[in-house]
């Protein structure tokens, strides 16, 4: 069964701090990962994708990492803002379709000032 | 240049009633998934729907709950009946469906069954 572990549930950190979110799957075959932010009362909003051949990749203040082999994604923050208060979901896709994916049930960071 | 646009966002229905969630995809997609949102929980995948046809209804309960996308207009997901555990936040997202292009969220219709 496809399945999508995310780790912390929560995480509380203070502004202008760094932190790390992290995303192990058993999703097979793997096509892509994508890291979406949803803030309170909204919809996601995607804000990286990663396919197998991809380590790295940086959106901003947003870097989110990829170990295919041990089935494993992190997703880091730096310099924490305010705005950055939201749930991080992790999401992993077996096909290259992204619709019917399987989605993490989600990190909820809060920055606190 | 509008992105998916869902309504209302808003619904309260009583026990029995009937709830009719309305999702626009942004313009040039014709790919459309439901998802759920309970409190707490993640999103979880209930249909996926290209124009006029389901292509995947694994995650919709089969009592009491429909999904069409027309031709024409915004897809509809109609939820009959309802129960107070149909209370749920439903998003809609879509895309062209094509390679890795990520998926569209609207904002979501907030369901309140009393």
């Amino acid at each position: 069964k496809n399945q999508v572990e995310q780790s912390p549930q929560s995480l509380i950190i203070l502004e202008g701090k760094n932190c790390t979110l992290q995303c192990n799957y058993t999703v097979s075959p793997f096509s892509n990962l994508r890291w979406y932010k949803q803030d309170t009362g909204r919809g996601p909003v995607s804000l990286t994708i990663m396919t197998f051949s991809e380590n790295t990749k940086s959106n901003g203040r947003y870097t989110a990492t990829l170990d295919a082999d041990t089935k494993q994604s992190s997703l880091h923050i730096t310099a924490s803002q305010l705005s950055d208060s939201a749930s991080y979901i992790c999401v992993v896709s077996a096909l290259p379709n992204a619709g019917k994916s399987t989605f993490g049930d989600g990190t909820t960071l809060t920055v606190k000032p | 240049n509008a992105g998916v646009m869902q309504n209302p966002r808003h619904l309260v229905r009583r026990r029995g009633q009937e709830a009719r969630l309305r999702c626009s995809p942004m313009k040039g997609h014709s790919h459309v998934y439901w998802y759920r949102q309970l409190p707490e929980e993640g999103l979880k995948f209930m249909v996926y729907l290209q124009k006029e046809n389901i292509i995947d209804e694994s995650g919709m309960p089969k009592e009491r709950f429909s999904a069409e996308f027309p031709k024409e207009g915004p897809s509809i997901l109609r939820i009959q009946q309802v129960v107070r555990g149909d209370s749920a936040a439903y998003f809609c997202a879509s895309s062209p469906g094509q390679g890795d292009s990520p998926l569209h969220f609207g904002n979501g219709t907030r369901l309140t069954v009393t």
